[in-house]
């Protein structure tokens, strides 16, 4: 089946700076990789996702790319403010069939954003 | 998006007993998804829940264990059975939006420890 490796598991940053998830993915076959941010004690939000037929994608604040190649895909969020801090989730899917909607997580990244 | 409530929102049980957990979801969907987050861990798909059939059980997971209910397109449970302190953890379920199918959307969680 699909694993998912995120990286790295903790990240500080000072606010302002820029800050990189990375993740990497097994199976080609996936095509869908969206992003999550879950706040302590509250759901997953989903914060930008990303098809395998385009490379990259922003939306103000973040942006994420994908290179089908190396088969691996990366949240970029700039000019980061205190309220960023949260973990952060990557996630593969592979549309077609049965497996159509599953997703196979990463392992998360701790973002803390000091003022 | 999917507006998703769960019910409860968390509860302690002791061990050997079972906690049903409902999710409803205010549009209808084809499918909804049953996850696991561990303390301090990622999410676990533990199956799908599929209208007129069977639950769908991912590697890891029985349906003795966590039987599954979806009478309608709008609403699922999740039964957690003969709980030990392992079965702590969080409970949430997910469906997707209008378009496309496979952007996932979750419910608040149900928190659940186990004496």
């Amino acid at each position: 089946g699909e694993n998912v490796e995120q990286h790295p598991s903790t990240l500080s940053v000072q606010e302002g700076d820029s800050a990189v998830i990375k993740c990497t993915y097994s199976d080609s076959a996936s095509n869908y990789f969206p992003w999550y941010k879950q706040e302590l004690g509250k759901r997953p939000q989903l914060i930008i996702d990303i098809r395998s037929n385009v490379g990259e994608k922003k939306d103000q604040r973040i942006a994420v790319t994908l290179n089908k190649t190396a088969k691996h895909f990366s949240l970029h969020i700039t000019e980061t403010q205190p309220e960023d801090s949260a973990v952060y989730f990557c996630a593969a899917s592979k549309g077609g069939g049965t497996s159509y909607g599953k997703l196979t997580f990463g392992q998360g990244t701790i973002l803390t954003v000091h003022p | 998006s999917a507006v998703i409530s769960q019910k409860p929102s968390r509860d302690i049980c002791q061990r050997g007993t079972s906690l049903t957990i409902q999710c409803q979801v205010d549009s209808q969907v084809t499918m909804m998804f049953w996850y696991r987050q561990q303390p301090g861990q990622s999410l676990t798909l533990i199956a799908t829940a599929n209208q007129g059939s069977e639950a769908t059980y991912e590697s890891g997971f029985v349906i003795d264990k966590f039987p599954i209910s979806r009478p309608n397109l709008t609403f699922s449970t999740l039964t957690v059975s003969n709980m030990s302190p392992e079965d702590s953890s969080i409970y949430l379920c997910s469906a997707p939006g209008i378009w496309p199918m496979d952007t996932q959307y979750f419910g608040p969680g149900t928190r659940l420890t186990v004496l």
